[in-house]
């Protein structure tokens, strides 16, 4: 069965710092990755997806991941925190098998320090 | 293309009664899941329904129970609220294809049992 660790369930960084929040997967298959954005009172929106192929993807508003089969992880990182980026983040796993339901982390809010 | 849609956006209920919240997925998705947030549990799977029929099914008392319609849509049930059971409660949808598995939210019903 697939699993999703999230370290840290809040961080924070300065305005204009890196962004970095860390996700650690399990899975006995090739996993399909996923990092999701939640605001305040709204649902989840998808930043950016692995499912095959280059290993580094790139997302909306500036942030990115790259996927470490080796480390089984996937982080999120974006070069310059912004404001707007405050939000709790949520790292997702699912496989496509007969049980491919999409797996969640318990996210990490981002505070971004002026 | 519009998106998920969840009706209501908020529900004050009373400890006892019983509450339908309804989904309506993006079109031509058939896959649509239920999920439960709260600040203590974080985001929590609910059940899964694909092409009217339950898939997956979380961790949670028989209290809760869902349906989905030959359109998609989707309706959750929880019956004989309790206070533990106020929560945000989100819906995804997805294509459940392969390379498309992505979910899709929609903003969520904030139930509220005193």
């Amino acid at each position: 069965a697939q699993s999703v660790t999230q370290l840290g369930s809040h961080v924070s960084v300065s305005e204009g710092a890196l962004v970095l929040l860390r996700c650690n997967y399990s899975s006995s298959v090739p996993p399909y990755l996923f990092w999701y954005v939640q605001y305040p009172n709204q649902g989840l929106q998808l930043l950016l997806k692995y499912t095959t192929g280059a290993t580094l993807v790139k997302g909306i508003n500036g942030f990115e991941a790259e996927f470490k089969k080796s480390e089984t992880s996937f982080h999120l990182t974006k070069p310059s925190a912004h404001m707007s980026d405050a939000a709790e983040y949520f790292c997702a796993v699912s496989v496509m098998n007969r049980d491919d339901k999409i797996i969640f982390g318990k996210g990490t809010r981002l505070h971004i320090l002026p | 293309k519009a998106g998920v849609t969840q009706t209501p956006r908020y529900l004050i209920k009373t400890r006892g009664q019983q509450v339908t919240l309804s989904c309506s997925p993006i079109s031509g998705h058939r896959s649509v899941s239920w999920y439960q947030q709260t600040p203590g549990q974080g985001l929590q799977f609910l059940f899964e329904y694909f092409s009217e029929t339950q898939r997956n099914k979380g961790n949670f008392p028989g209290r809760f129970s869902g349906r989905q319609f030959s359109n998609s849509r989707s309706e959750m049930n929880v019956s004989t609220l309790e206070l533990g059971d106020s929560a945000l409660y989100l819906c995804a949808s997805s294509l459940r294809a392969r390379d498309k598995n992505e979910a899709f939210f929609g903003q969520g019903t904030r139930l509220t049992v005193v």
